[in-house]
């Protein structure tokens, strides 16, 4: 069974569009995360929920928006997509915010690709 | 200049070698991570640390507080350990936010 997945794994579209990316997690987690890996390999925070709560919002455009139904899932959505906006994305949780509850377990990534 | 830096960029070893990737940090942190990037894409989680030293299996991280410097080793190295090695901290209060270092390319080869 995966801990973390997400969906869809690839994902090629047209500058201009909007897409959602999906992250389900089945370990019971509170806590779940939004991380962007750039061309050069550099990892990034994007957004943080806490029993469905926004906590962390890092200095991300306002297409990027985060909804988490409940806290098994966290999805993204980004409206009007850019060239910049290709990168990997990864889903992960942790079991909790702070120590030592925040080991994280990361999802696949989603490879997003704009055109 | 990053928060976080990791030493070297890019490492070969022979397989069976005794290795160590270093990690400096410049700010007060509560805890660090250090992750394995896959080939393939996929990130593990090797150790979670705010003190002194961990264990497992062929992997054993350090950390000095007091210095700002965590060390990864992996002893008898073999080529599925060829991966990156990303090492993370969590700043003083920044609620479990990760921040990254640009990570350590490892090639283990027979």
């Amino acid at each position: 069974d995966t801990a973390v997945s997400q969906t869809p794994k690839y994902l090629v579209t047209q500058m201009g569009n909007d897409k959602s990316i999906k992250c389900e997690q089945n370990l019971g987690h509170d806590t779940m995360y939004w991380y962007k890996q750039d061309s050069k390999k550099f990892l990034k925070i994007m957004f943080s929920y806490n029993n469905k709560e926004l906590i962390i919002n890092e200095t991300v455009p306002n297409r990027f928006s985060p909804k988490s139904p409940d806290k098994a899932h966290l999805n993204l959505h980004i409206n009007s997509l850019e060239l910049g906006d290709s990168a990997v994305y990864f889903c992960a949780s942790s079991r909790s915010l702070g120590i030592p509850y925040n080991e994280q377990f990361f999802g696949p990534g989603t490879r997003l690709t704009v055109l | 200049k990053n928060e976080v830096e990791q030493s070297p960029q890019n490492l070969t070893a022979q397989e069976g070698e005794f290795i160590t990737i270093n990690c400096s940090y410049s700010v007060g942190i509560s805890a660090l991570h250090w992750l394995q990037q896959h080939p393939g894409g996929g990130i593990v989680s090797l150790f979670m640390l705010s003190s002194g030293k961990k264990k497992h299996g062929r992997l054993i991280a350090t950390i000095n507080i007091q210095e700002k410097h965590s060390s990864l080793h992996i002893t008898a190295s073999h080529p599925r350990d060829s991966a990156v090695y990303i090492c993370a901290v969590i700043i003083t209060g920044t609620a479990s936010k990760l921040t990254f270092g640009t990570g350590t390319r490892l090639q283990v080869t027979l």
